[in-house]
């Protein structure tokens, strides 16, 4: 299986804050990595797909980069509304895989 | 707007089988990945599989001998079985359309 090794695990943050979380894959994955927010009772959304590429909706706060193996989300001036828990997945390879998640929460 | 619905028994007790349905509506389940993804509670999400609309599966090889997804076309319905369950199987289980659509999930409690 690929391993998803995601950090930080926790994450205190200012509205108005950039923020940069970080996904590492055990193997090569192309592409084939996408962001998913999470909110306290609620499904995961995804953000962002092959990388980079928003989700229709989704503010252009948000951004992804990386390839390979090591991927980032970042957020710029963050808002209220995006203190929740982000998740990457890889679907390059069987088993998909999710990073542990990080936590993002209001300093 | 499409959506999609899960439902089945809230409560399962160990060693039965868990069941849960997806059910769509205002779309159509062809030519669409059906996954099934759980979170046991307090923790990270994990991929259980997907069936295809024509029935080709793919189930995480953790879980492979114990799962069974179908796909039931007439009626806009992907199925999730689960086999032999333990507390650990304990989670919010959700489905979603090619990892983009996803329901609002189903908790389902292994307890006797």
């Amino acid at each position: 299986d690929i391993q998803m090794t995601q950090s930080p695990s926790s994450l205190s943050a200012s509205v108005g804050d950039r923020v940069t979380i970080t996904c590492r894959a055990s193997q090569d994955i192309i592409n084939d990595l996408g962001w998913f927010q999470q909110k306290p009772g609620k499904a995961p959304k995804r953000l962002i797909h092959a990388v980079s590429i928003l989700q229709d909706g989704v503010p252009s706060r948000f951004s992804g980069s990386g390839s390979g193996t090591e991927f980032t989300l970042t957020i710029n001036s963050l808002q209220p509304e995006d203190f929740a828990t982000y998740y990457c997945l890889q679907h390059r390879s069987y088993p998909y895989t999710f990073g542990q998640g990080t936590k993002l929460e209001i300093k | 707007q499409v959506q999609l619905q899960e439902s089945g028994p809230g409560l399962v007790k160990p060693s039965e089988t868990l069941s849960l349905t997806c059910t769509v509506s205002g779309g159509s389940i062809s030519a669409y990945y059906w996954n099934w993804i759980r979170q046991p509670p307090g923790k990270g999400l994990e991929w259980i599989g997907y069936i295809y609309s024509t029935g080709k599966t793919y189930y995480n090889p953790s879980l492979k001998s114990r799962v069974i997804m179908s796909v039931d076309t007439s009626k806009d319905q992907v199925s999730l079985k689960l086999t032999s369950v333990t507390a650990a199987d304990t989670a919010v289980y959700y489905c979603a359309r090619e990892l983009q659509l996803w329901g609002q999930g189903t908790l389902v409690t292994v307890s006797s």
